[in-house]
């Protein structure tokens, strides 16, 4: 285990569900991360938290909604999804953002929207 | 901007040679870089950071790194593979904008170890 926790591993949703993905880490860092892995292509940042405060979104769709109500939770709210968004979601955190001391992974949350 | 270019997206080596990933960054600043490693449906695990100390960093498992200013360059290398490090890797450079540090990835190398 890193230090940084993700629930559930796995996750079949169909395109009218609400699901949510929980991110957990007791590391003591001040900032979180989400990140969408697609097969063949480049890890994506979605999220920033920095003290709590959503402090970036690289044009997220609206689909997408994070939450992050202390500085140890992070989660990603999903509802009516596509297929293009199955993929492998991973959280991170930091001591500070981006801090020369690189992130915390997660194992990530497996998505497959059907 | 800073930007990250990993030359092979596939390398194959036998079991018991060396390995060599390579890297190659810009930046606007005094960067710090990093290798991950991701194994099949794991998240990403730091094996090595540069971080303006030592140019050449050792990792875990036997990996390491060498900063080369003049060439921007931060290759990986293993002087023996094993099957265990059969995975994707990543390198990374951190630098800063106007939020503070900026990690930026590249698109990874996958490295299969042949027996």
């Amino acid at each position: 285990e890193t230090g940084v926790t993700q629930t559930p591993r796995h996750l079949v949703m169909g395109m009218t569900n609400k699901k949510s993905l929980k991110c957990e880490q007791h590391l003591g860092h001040n900032a979180m991360y989400w990140y969408k892995q697609s097969a063949k292509k480049p890890l994506e940042l979605m999220f920033v938290y920095n003290f709590k405060e959503q402090t970036e979104n690289n044009s997220v769709p609206s689909r997408f909604s994070p939450e992050c109500p202390n500085s140890s939770h992070l989660f990603l709210h999903l509802h009516t999804l596509q297929p293009e968004d199955s993929a492998l979601y991973l959280c991170a955190s930091s001591q500070g953002r981006g801090t020369v001391y690189g992130y915390t992974f997660g194992s990530g949350t497996r998505l497959t929207v059907v | 901007a800073q930007s990250v270019t990993q030359l092979d997206s596939h390398v194959s080596v036998s079991e018991g040679t060396p390995v060599l990933l390579r890297c190659n960054y810009s930046s606007s600043y005094s960067p710090s870089l990093f290798w991950y490693v991701q194994h099949p449906n794991k998240g990403l695990q730091l094996l090595l950071k540069y971080t303006s100390a030592a140019t050449l960093v050792k990792g875990i498992n036997g990996f390491e790194a060498e900063f080369k200013k003049s060439e921007t360059s931060f290759h990986l290398t293993k002087p023996s593979a094993h099957m265990s490090d059969a995975a994707e890797y990543f390198c990374v450079v951190s630098d800063r904008d106007n939020y503070g540090q900026n990690f930026v990835f590249g698109p990874g190398t996958r490295l299969s170890v042949l027996p």
